[in-house]
């Protein structure tokens, strides 16, 4: 069975940084870009960023850029999320995402049950 | 990247069809066939009904169905269940290598 397991969310101050984590099991980690979708309290789903296999490749949303950095250990199984500069508006429930696996692009067929990041001073 | 268009709201009464549109621009709907649909009840995973734009995933009801016409894709859900109750994104492939996802819509099961 497929499981995504986010951790590392809690409450940092405006210009802290925080750390997630994403545990995947159930499948083949290393065959399959990887992905965080965030979605902000009232607010509907945001894309963050997404990095391939070998994280050859990796993409951000431009609100992200400069401020978010995605990695993996394949050999651990882990995605992750280090994110600096935090500010009010990255208050979230933030996703890791597997991508379907055919394209880049088809979309999102596995989701983790997320982790809260709250940004208050 | 602006967020794909959708309506904040549909309902519908139990076996009723309803169509969700999501309208996007010739630089990520209109221009790829990469838009993916996902249910969401709240607190708990996104799931994915549509992908490829008109592909269901292995145990997703062929009550959901997805189509695209230039800039706007929609999804039906036919014969509409109680269990249909809940949040609908779309997202599309845009230029760049990046996703942008619709506003999402709220479903009520009269």
């Amino acid at each position: 069975e497929v499981q995504l397991v986010e951790s590392g969310g809690g409450l940092v101050k405006p210009g802290g940084s925080l750390r997630l984590s994403c545990a995947a099991s159930g499948f083949t980690f290393s065959s399959y870009t990887m992905n965080w979708v965030r979605q902000a309290p009232g607010k509907g789903l945001e894309w963050v960023s997404s990095i391939s296999t070998r994280s050859s490749y990796i993409y951000y949303a431009d609100s992200m850029k400069g401020r978010f950095t995605i990695s993996r250990d394949n050999a651990k199984n882990s995605l992750y999320l280090q994110m600096n500069s935090l500010r009010d508006e990255d208050t979230a429930v933030y996703y890791c995402a597997r991508d379907l696996g055919y394209s880049f692009g088809d979309g999102f067929d596995y989701w983790g049950q997320g982790t809260l990041v709250t940004v208050s001073s | 990247q602006s967020a794909l268009t959708q309506p904040a709201s549909v309902s519908g009464s139990p076996g009723q069809s309803i169509t969700i549109s999501c309208t996007g621009t010739s630089s990520d709907v209109g221009n790829y066939n990469l838009v993916s649909w996902y249910q969401h009840h709240p607190g708990k995973a996104p799931k994915l009904m549509i992908y490829e734009g008109t592909k269901r995933p292995s145990g997703v009801s062929d009550r959901f169905s997805g189509s695209k016409s230039g800039n706007t894709a929609s999804l039906t859900i036919s014969g509409l269940q109680a269990e249909d109750e809940a949040d609908y994104y779309c997202c599309s492939y845009a230029s760049s290598s990046t996703y942008v996802f619709g506003t999402g819509t709220k479903v009520t099961v009269l």
